[in-house]
């Protein structure tokens, strides 16, 4: 099975800053790549898919990037609205595995 | 709108089965695959298994292979999870999602409470 690693797993951050979140997979999965935000008692939100595309909807201050095995999640002002806890999610062969978490607090 | 729509929490006893159900509503039912994933108190997300509504094939994650069953009726538009062989670590929020490399809709989830 392939194994996604989030780093890092608490971020502290204020509004305002620039945040990246990095996602490394075992072994190349190309471009499938998603990115989710939690908040506490409600299901995921999908922010990004295919590594890069931004899901309708979703403020263009999310942004992904990467391909192969390391894939960065990067918010370029953070809001008060985007404290929450982040997941990438990887596809392959027809089984998904999800990165640990990162949770972002107010700094 | 596109919605999917989680049966009510559960509380079960260790070795008992649940079955939680997720009704779809707002799209064309048998066009997309769905996933279960599930997310035990203050852990991250754990993916289970996916099925594909139109021809009704699976694949389990290998964890949960033997003990796992989804699947659906065409004529409600509901998918189904059953879970059997219970135990105190399978206590967790259950979700459906709708997708297949990446899951854009999501239900409310299920909370399934094993205890004796």
């Amino acid at each position: 099975d392939i194994q996604m690693t989030q780093s890092p797993s608490t971020l502290s951050a204020s509004v305002g800053d620039r945040v990246t979140i990095t996602c490394r997979a075992s072994q190349s999965i190309s471009s499938w790549l998603a990115w989710y935000q939690q908040k506490p008692g409600k299901a995921p939100k999908l922010l990004i898919y295919k590594a890069s595309s931004l899901e309708s909807g979703v403020p263009s201050r999310f942004s992904g990037s990467g391909s192969g095995t390391e894939f960065t999640l990067t918010i370029s002002s953070l809001q008060p609205d985007d404290f929450a806890t982040y997941y990438c999610q990887q596809y392959n062969s027809y089984s998904l595995t999800f990165g640990g978490g990162t949770k972002v607090e107010i700094k | 709108q596109v919605q999917l729509v989680q049966s009510g929490a559960e509380v079960k006893k260790p070795g008992a089965s649940v079955k939680v159900s997720c009704k779809a509503s707002g799209y064309t039912f048998t066009s997309y695959y769905m996933h279960w994933v599930r997310q035990a108190p203050g852990q991250g997300l754990e993916w289970m298994g996916i099925i594909n509504p139109s021809g009704g094939s699976t694949s389990y994650a290998q964890k949960f292979q033997g003990r796992v069953t989804m699947t659906r009726d065409t004529s409600t538009s509901t998918v189904y999870m059953e879970l059997s062989s219970l135990r105190s670590e399978d206590t967790a929020v259950y979700y459906c999602a709708r997708g297949y490399y990446e899951l854009a809709v999501w239900g409310q989830g299920t909370l399934v409470t094993v205890s004796s």
